[in-house]
């Protein structure tokens, strides 16, 4: 089956740092990756979609200076949180996209929980 | 992307099938239905998905209607495991992947 591995699976920062989340499809090429942001006893958000060796494409409201997002590969996805602030602790998932058929499900990693103090 | 409908919660007997339905009203033609679910704090899982066929797999059976208006999905046996959120997706061929989550119905499976 199709594998997406998200790392780290938690994290903690001070407020105003910076922060990686990496998204790998481990056994299949993904042109097309999503993030989602969770809150709690909330649905997943759609924040952005991260296409291979182009720009992400931003979901309204949600701020591309500061969730950059770097698709450099077929299989490595990355979202930095950049200056995290309480507000932005969330779980955040990612998924991929398999694109050999239109029809293929999204396959998704395991989250990360943010926890900005 | 056609917009779904779907309870909030639901109860099931452990051991009993778990129906579980969705409305997606103004589906077209293009699009099909899947299904995930999210066991508390890790990502969704897939299911299934089908375009007007009935479907079945390992996991489960999904039942479209004729019209293709709602959807069933069914989980034949239901264990504690199956306690989760259940998302139904109506999503296009074209939209390469892309995928909106409504709230989903919260599954709890009952000793």
């Amino acid at each position: 089956g199709a594998v997406v591995s998200q790392h780290p699976s938690w994290v903690i920062c001070k407020s105003g740092t910076s922060v990686k989340i990496e998204c790998r499809s481990l056994d299949f090429q993904a042109t097309t990756m999503f993030w989602y942001r969770q809150f709690p006893k909330q649905s997943l958000m759609l924040m952005a979609t991260s296409n291979e060796g182009s720009k992400a494409t931003y979901e309204q409201g949600v701020e591309k200076d500061k969730f950059l997002i770097n698709h450099a590969s077929l299989t490595l996805s990355t979202l930095t949180v950049t200056s995290a602030h309480p507000e932005d602790s969330s779980f955040y998932i990612c998924s991929a996209f398999k694109h050999s058929m239109d029809d293929s499900p999204l396959h998704f990693g395991n989250g990360t929980r943010l926890t900005v103090t | 992307d056609a917009k779904t409908t779907q309870p909030t919660s639901m109860d099931c007997a452990e051991g009993r099938a778990a129906n579980l339905p969705c409305n997606h009203s103004t589906i077209s033609g293009n699009e099909y239905v899947y299904w995930y679910r999210q066991i508390h704090s890790q990502g969704p899982q897939y299911i299934i998905h089908g375009l007007k066929n009935n479907e079945t797999n390992e996991m489960a059976s999904l039942i479209i209607t004729e019209d293709r208006k709602s959807s069933t999905l069914i989980l034949p046996h239901a264990t504690l495991r199956d306690t989760a959120v259940y998302y139904c997706i109506v999503r296009g061929n074209t939209n390469a992947g892309k995928s909106t989550f409504g709230d989903g119905t919260t599954l709890t499976v009952k000793p």
